[in-house]
């Protein structure tokens, strides 16, 4: 199975701050990966998916980058909405994996 | 507008079963990619189990597998989880996942969950 991991596991911040979490795969996913963002007591929403389009809806403040085994999620000005729990998904093969979770909250 | 609604999840003791049902809306359901995903208390997310748009090709975590089986009624809009002989360990909120339709592994609409409890 491949191994998912994030860094920070948490990072405090303050509105308007860029905010980069990043993703790293135990092997190879090419850019088979999406970006989760969860707010407590809420299912997951899906950000951006293969590393770098981004979903339908979601604010352009959201982006995604990365290929192979290291990818990045950043929030160029995170807004008072962006204070969440933020999970990387791997796509590229069965069982899908998802990394621990990195949780952004106000400094 | 896409709806996805799970139930089914309650108290059940160990080696005991239950069945999860998600009722989906707003959208082809026989044309989607569906699986479950849950989530143990104040933990991360696990992926449980895909099926594909016509039931041929389904997929299971090893943590479920021969345990847990998935199946839809594309008839129904339904798609299920018949949990068996389960564990502590598979105390958690089970989403249901719609799969995208340019890839279906990743998941853009998902059911608000229920909680399945595991205890005696």
């Amino acid at each position: 199975d491949i191994q998912m991991t994030q860094s920070p596991s948490s990072v405090s911040a303050s509105v308007g701050d860029r905010v980069t979490i990043t993703c790293q795969a135990s092997q190879g996913i090419s850019s088979w990966l999406a970006w989760y963002q969860q707010k407590p007591g809420k299912a997951p929403k899906l950000l951006i998916y293969a590393a770098s389009s981004l979903q339908s809806g979601v604010p352009s403040r959201f982006s995604g980058s990365g290929s192979g085994t290291d990818f990045t999620l950043t929030i160029s000005s995170l807004q008072p909405e962006d204070f969440a729990t933020y999970y990387c998904q791997q796509a590229n093969s069965f069982p899908f994996t998802f990394g621990p979770g990195t949780k952004v909250d106000i400094k | 507008e896409v709806q996805l609604v799970e139930s089914g999840g309650g108290l059940v003791q160990p080696g005991g079963s239950l069945r999860l049902s998600c009722a989906a809306s707003g959208f082809t359901f026989s044309s989607y990619e569906m699986n479950w995903v849950r989530q143990a208390p104040g933990k991360g997310l696990e992926w449980v189990s895909y099926i594909s748009s016509s039931g041929s090709t389904i997929y299971y975590a090893d943590s479920v597998k021969g345990r847990f089986t998935i199946s839809r009624d594309n008839a129904k809009n339904s798609l299920y989880l018949q949990m068996n002989s389960l564990r502590a360990e598979d105390t958690a909120v089970y989403y249901c996942a719609r799969g995208i339709v340019v890839v279906p592994y990743y998941f853009d609409y998902w059911g608000q969950g229920t909680l399945v409890t595991v205890s005696s």
